[in-house]
């Protein structure tokens, strides 16, 4: 079935400093991982990727951890800004469709 | 990233009536679109996935004669929520994936409040 987060968890972090989101994800065939961003209101959005066959993915200001021996995936964000305020989704894909993590609420304190 | 929109953004029905939601890929073909729902403070959870030209394939304990998914060409997807009631009240978001390409773009979303 699908993943369905109930009682969201929720990280406070400070202007400036860096974030780390975790995610812990079900299926050890999974071969594809993305987060997502979902601002209130709003649609999620495509933050960064990465493949079974790669530990670790940096973007802009984030970076992507993947753990396959205890299937746990990390979102790292640097210097967090008031702007990344949001609830932020692992997903992992089984086939052509996408298992969405539970979520994280992000709170940037300013 | 692509764009993908949704509309209406917003629509508030009152109970028994029909409610249609498009889901449009603007930049990009999208040979297959998801249809998700959202209830507020939890994951979301996909309902049905539609190829285009094809009947759309529905998740375990969603009805597809309540919720009618129409994927008629490689641009548009539409979700009818047939004689809605107020537990259909959710955020509903398509996403949409270009033939070989891996990631899903997400549209807006579209709040439905049945009264």
């Amino acid at each position: 079935g699908e993943s369905v987060g109930l009682h969201l968890p929720t990280l406070s972090v400070q202007e400036g400093d860096n974030s780390i989101i975790n995610c812990a994800y079900s299926n050890s065939a999974s071969d594809y991982f993305i987060w997502y961003k979902q601002e209130s209101g709003k649609g999620p959005q495509f933050i960064i990727d990465i493949r079974s066959n790669m530990d670790k993915r940096q973007g802009q200001r984030v970076t992507v951890l993947l753990n396959k021996t205890v299937k746990h995936l990390s979102l790292q964000i640097a210097a967090t800004q008031p702007g990344d305020s949001a609830v932020y989704f692992c997903a992992e894909r089984g086939g052509n469709k996408l298992v969405f993590g539970a979520g994280t609420i992000l709170r940037v304190k300013s | 990233g692509a764009v993908v929109s949704q509309h209406p953004s917003r629509v508030i029905c009152k109970s028994g009536t029909s409610v249609k939601i498009e889901c449009r890929s603007l930049d990009f073909q999208a040979t297959t679109m998801f249809w998700y729902r959202q209830f507020p403070k939890q994951s979301l959870m996909l309902m049905a996935t539609s190829n285009e030209g094809s009947k759309a394939t529905y998740e375990q304990g969603v009805e597809k004669d309540k919720f009618l998914i129409n994927h008629a060409s490689l641009t548009l997807s539409t979700l009818t929520v047939t004689s809605a009631h107020p537990e259909d009240s959710s955020f509903y978001i398509c996403s949409a994936l270009a033939l070989a390409q891996e990631t899903q773009y997400f549209g807006p979303g579209t709040r439905l409040l049945v009264l």
